[in-house]
């Protein structure tokens, strides 16, 4: 069974940059159609979820505009990973970070547990 | 982007009731490509519906979604008391990907 689990400092500083890595098991990150993406859940927001970015093993991307001049992800086959940076972050950017399979059409068939990431000095 | 909103956002039942949740767009949703997921307090979301209204793998009957266009609808046909989550529905029709605020389905 696929699983997916993010890993990566839950501190960051204000104008630093985020950096989380979701290993994927169970399972291949290529040869597939699938995306493997980022979403995020802020105390801010109250319930809402915000979509952030997805990749595709080939590297073709997808993003959400609101965030696409900060963010950065990528896919490493050779150790079953994908990962998230999210550059010049503020207290806004303090969320639960999910890393999530994503079928070709974006609906989310997999979720990680979530990552908490604080962005505090 | 597509923003979508549901109502209500606090939905106050008992176990055996029927529960209608409401998720709106702003405008139409590509092939209805709208999806509910459930989300259980400490847990991250699961798919319960995709493409409006196909049940995910092992989700049970007696939850249904339906519509199309910018008007869509999950229903639990009768409440089970692992039911009381919060529903949150998402888009996938254009990018990029929404969701809604989400609906606390509440005892």
């Amino acid at each position: 069974q696929l699983q997916l689990q993010e890993s990566g400092p839950g501190l960051v500083k204000p104008s630093g940059t985020l950096s989380l890595t979701c290993t994927v098991s169970g399972g291949s990150i290529s040869g597939t159609t699938s995306y493997w993406g980022w979403i995020r859940q802020s105390p801010g927001t109250g319930l809402g979820l915000q979509y952030i970015a997805s990749v595709h093993y080939s590297g073709r991307f997808y993003d959400n505009p609101s965030l696409r001049s900060r963010v950065t992800v990528s896919v490493d086959t050779s150790k079953s990973q994908f990962s998230l940076k999210l550059t010049s972050v503020t207290a806004a950017d303090t969320a639960l970070y999910y890393c999530v399979l994503l079928s070709r059409e974006g609906r989310v068939d997999q979720w990680g547990p979530g990552a908490r990431v604080a962005v505090s000095s | 982007e597509i923003v979508l909103t549901q109502s209500p956002g606090t939905l106050s039942l008992s176990p055996g009731e029927r529960a209608s949740l409401s998720c709106r767009a702003s405008q139409s949703v590509g092939a209805n490509y709208v999806g509910w997921y459930q989300q259980k307090p400490g847990q991250a979301p699961r798919l319960l519906i995709y493409g409006a209204s196909s049940r995910a793998a092992g989700i049970p009957e007696r939850f249904s979604g339906g519509g199309s266009g910018t008007e869509f609808t999950l229903t639990i046909s009768r409440l089970e008391p692992e039911d009381f989550a919060v529903y949150h529905c998402q888009q996938y029709g254009s990018t990029p990907l929404t969701f809604g605020g989400g609906t606390r389905v509440e005892i």
